[in-house]
C-alpha cells in the first residue's frame, strides 16, 4: 500500500496568509493526487485532482502542485471560511490512500 | 440536483451485521464507480472499498476483507455495503463516495451515516 504523510499535522494561521501543506507519497502516484477539504460534522469536498486541476466551484485561491512523490496545496489568501482540516489521497493504486490530514485553525 | 443518501447506521453489538445503502440521484449512477469510506470519531479518511460501473470488479481495504461486502443495483441506482463480524475498531462514519468520470477523484460525496460498534 502506498503510504500518504501530510505535513504539518496542524497550522495556526490568520485571515489573508499564504498557506502551504505537503504531502509525500511513499512510492510514486505520477499526478495522480487529489485535495480534500473537510469542515466539522461535514463531508469532505473535493478541492484539487490530478495535481493541481481545480475541481469546479472552487476559488481560485486554492493552489496544487507536484509530481511523483511530492506535493503542495497552496491558499494564497485564507479566508474565514477555509479554516478546516485538509487530506489528500493518492489515487494512483488501489487501496486508494488519505493522509492523516492537516488542520488549519485561527492564530 | 446531484445526491448521494446513505443509510442503515446505527448500534451493534460486536460481531453483528449491518446493512449499509446509499441512494443516489441527479446522475446516471451506473456510468460511475463507487466507493465507501469511513471515518472513525476523531480520526482521518479511511478508503473502505470500491465498485466498478457493472459490479464486475470489487476492491478492499486489508482490514474489511472477509467481512464486508459492497454491491450495487444500477436499476435501482443504490449502493450497498453488507458488514459482518463487526469489530470495535468498525465505529465510524461511514459515506458514500462517486469516483468522478477522468477525475480519479471522489467528486460527490453522501453526508455519512454512524455506525457505532458496543456491547
Amino acid at each position: 500500500d502506498i503510504q500518504m504523510t501530510q505535513s504539518p499535522s496542524s497550522l495556526s494561521a490568520s485571515v489573508g496568509d499564504r498557506v502551504t501543506i505537503t504531502c509525500r507519497a511513499s512510492q510514486n502516484v505520477n499526478r495522480y493526487l487529489n485535495w480534500y477539504q473537510q469542515k466539522p460534522g461535514k463531508a469532505p469536498k473535493l478541492l484539487i485532482y490530478t495535481a493541481s486541476s481545480l475541481q469546479s466551484g472552487v476559488p481560485s485561491r486554492f493552489s496544487g502542485s507536484g509530481s511523483g512523490t511530492d506535493f503542495t496545496l497552496t491558499i494564497s489568501s485564507l479566508q474565514p471560511e477555509d479554516f478546516a482540516t485538509y487530506y489528500c489521497q493518492q489515487s494512483s493504486i488501489t487501496p486508494r490512500t488519505f493522509g492523516q490530514g492537516t488542520t488549519v485553525d485561527t492564530k | 440536483e446531484v445526491q448521494l443518501v446513505e443509510s442503515g447506521g446505527g448500534l451493534v453489538q460486536p460481531g453483528g451485521s449491518l446493512r449499509l445503502s446509499c441512494a443516489v440521484s441527479g446522475f446516471t449512477f451506473s456510468n460511475y464507480w463507487m466507493s465507501w469510506v469511513r471515518q472513525a470519531p476523531g480520526k482521518g479518511l479511511e478508503w473502505v472499498a470500491c465498485i466498478k460501473q457493472d459490479g464486475s470488479e470489487k476492491y478492499y481495504v486489508d482490514s474489511v476483507k472477509g467481512r464486508f461486502t459492497i454491491s450495487r443495483d444500477n436499476a435501482k441506482s443504490s449502493l450497498y455495503l453488507q458488514m459482518n463480524s463487526l469489530r470495535a475498531e468498525d465505529t465510524a462514519v461511514y459515506y458514500c463516495a462517486r469516483e468522478g468520470q477522468w477525475l480519479d477523484a471522489f467528486d460527490i460525496w453522501g453526508q455519512g451515516t454512524m455506525v457505532t460498534v458496543s456491547s
